[in-house]
């Protein structure tokens, strides 16, 4: 297994188009957080999945965010009608449910650059 | 709420000296984890250290220590004899584990930008 893989890993888009990015965790682990990263902070926290179900979303993620897992494996983050405030890192993680506070931890991936010009 | 305070912004050092970042959080939980993650100019974030609240034993792994101050509600991190390859952003975080052990989302500071001058 190569770990947690984030396609693409840059992304320049212009205002007001959609954006589609995906995350491949680990094959064995049943949860999938998304994060986001804006620049000088550290990465916040958007949604997460166990297994197909997305269980808790963040205020942070707007009506203009969707995420999915659809047989509980790869992940894909949307963005609609993007705006300048969206760039940022967008970085997915994935775990086993119940050990993200052990040493095995959270695996995260390098991340998707998002820019929106 | 969860909430950490890195407050440092850009820490150098030169090489093979001792850089010590701070880190202040807040909970109500009783029982939380608390991580140290170092990120490097190609973005992952790597698992360095944690700590669960009822163990406040400091400890040393390699070239990384930790002081945990409940206290204080301070998780301190040290990396002795810095190399070049140490330099990266580094990040505390922290993990509330709820009744029903759910969503164990992580809480991170503002990051230090660590340089090591060689």
């Amino acid at each position: 297994d190569t770990g947690v893989s984030q396609d693409p890993r840059h992304k320049i888009t212009k205002r007001g188009q959609n954006v589609t990015f995906r995350c491949d965790p680990i094959s064995e682990h049943n949860r999938l957080y998304w994060y986001r990263q804006t620049l000088g902070q550290g990465p916040e926290f958007l949604t997460y999945f166990q297994n197909e179900a997305q269980l808790e979303k963040s205020r942070l993620l707007s009506d203009r965010f969707s995420a999915e897992r659809p047989k509980g494996s790869f992940s894909t983050l949307e963005i609609q009608r993007t705006e300048q405030g969206d760039s940022a890192m967008y970085l997915c993680a994935s775990s086993l449910a119940g050990y993200e506070n052990t040493n095995y931890g959270y695996t995260f991936g390098s991340g998707t650059r998002l820019t929106v010009v | 709420a969860q909430k950490v305070t890195q407050a440092q912004t850009e820490i150098s050092v030169v090489e093979k000296e001792d850089v010590t970042l701070d880190c202040v959080y807040e909970t109500r939980d009783t029982t939380y984890y608390l991580f140290w993650y170092k990120q490097p100019p190609s973005g992952e974030l790597v698992f360095l250290i944690r700590r669960n609240s009822f163990d406040e034993q400091n400890e040393i792994s390699g070239r990384y220590s930790w002081n945990f101050q409940k206290s204080t509600s301070s998780f301190n991190f040290t990396i002795t004899a810095s190399q070049v390859v140490d330099s990266a952003v580094y990040f505390c975080a922290l993990s509330e584990e709820g009744l029903d052990y759910g969503n164990n989302r992580l809480a991170f500071g503002k990051g230090n930008q660590v340089v090591v001058i060689p």
